[in-house]
């Protein structure tokens, strides 16, 4: 049984361009939220996903975007790349009614903004 | 908003010995779940152990067990018969219920837990 799954690992992108990153929750999961862990620091909550719908979104500007798929995977897109977007970005996945449930989490995608 | 401290940035111990680490919060709900994740340097984050607030009584996973202060708002974790595979960031984490379902997680700034030989 595979468990989240995150695609790039690593990626380079240059200050002002835009960046698609993809996740697939582990089976039988329909919740997805995404995090950004600078470095030497804890994960930051971006958003969650529910039913293809953004349930709740932390203190992130609109450049940082969602969209959940009907077989719950799920993208985060970054548009106009600052240097500060630079840091790993992890992506977890629960259960129906998330509450309560283990929470899992990807590997994570590097990103640097160069 | 809620907020989590971990006071220690980094602490270092023998191997087999016990080890604690301090995590407070800070929140004006009631129904609540707290955590402690692991993460090597993978970076692969790992649930350790995790406490209902509703439960008084805390909770243990083999060597790992809590301190849950509620009152206090207070949640330590410690770790039992250290072993060099403990060796990794450790993070507090938070998560409220706000009605429509769970809310995302509030993770404390990390402890570097380090076991030396």
């Amino acid at each position: 049984d595979a468990g989240v799954t995150q695609s790039p690992t690593h990626l380079i992108k240059t200050r002002g361009q835009q960046v698609t990153l993809r996740c697939s929750p582990k089976s039988g999961h329909d919740t997805v939220s995404w995090y950004q862990q600078a470095l030497g620091q804890g994960p930051q909550f971006i958003f969650q996903y529910y039913e293809e719908e953004e349930r709740q979104r932390g203190n992130f500007p609109d450049r940082f975007s969602g969209h959940q798929f009907p077989n719950y995977s799920s993208e985060l897109n970054v548009n106009a790349l600052l240097l500060g977007d630079s840091a790993l970005y992890l992506c977890a996945s629960s259960g129906k009614g998330w509450y309560g449930n283990t929470i899992y989490f990807g590997e994570g995608s590097w990103l640097t903004v160069v | 908003a809620q907020t989590v401290t971990q006071s220690q940035p980094e602490m270092s111990v023998q191997e087999a010995e016990t080890v604690t680490l301090s995590c407070t919060y800070d929140t004006s709900e009631n129904n609540y779940y707290l955590f402690w994740y692991k993460q090597p340097p993978s970076r692969q984050m790992i649930l350790v152990i995790r406490q209902e607030a509703y439960k008084q009584q805390n909770a243990t996973e083999n060597r790992f067990s809590v301190n849950f202060q509620k009152a206090a708002k207070s949640f330590s974790l410690k770790i039992s018969d250290s072993q060099l595979g403990d060796t990794a960031m450790y993070f507090c984490a938070f998560m409220g219920y706000s009605g429509g379902g769970a809310d995302g997680l509030t993770f404390g700034k990390g402890t570097h837990l380090i076991i030396q030989p």
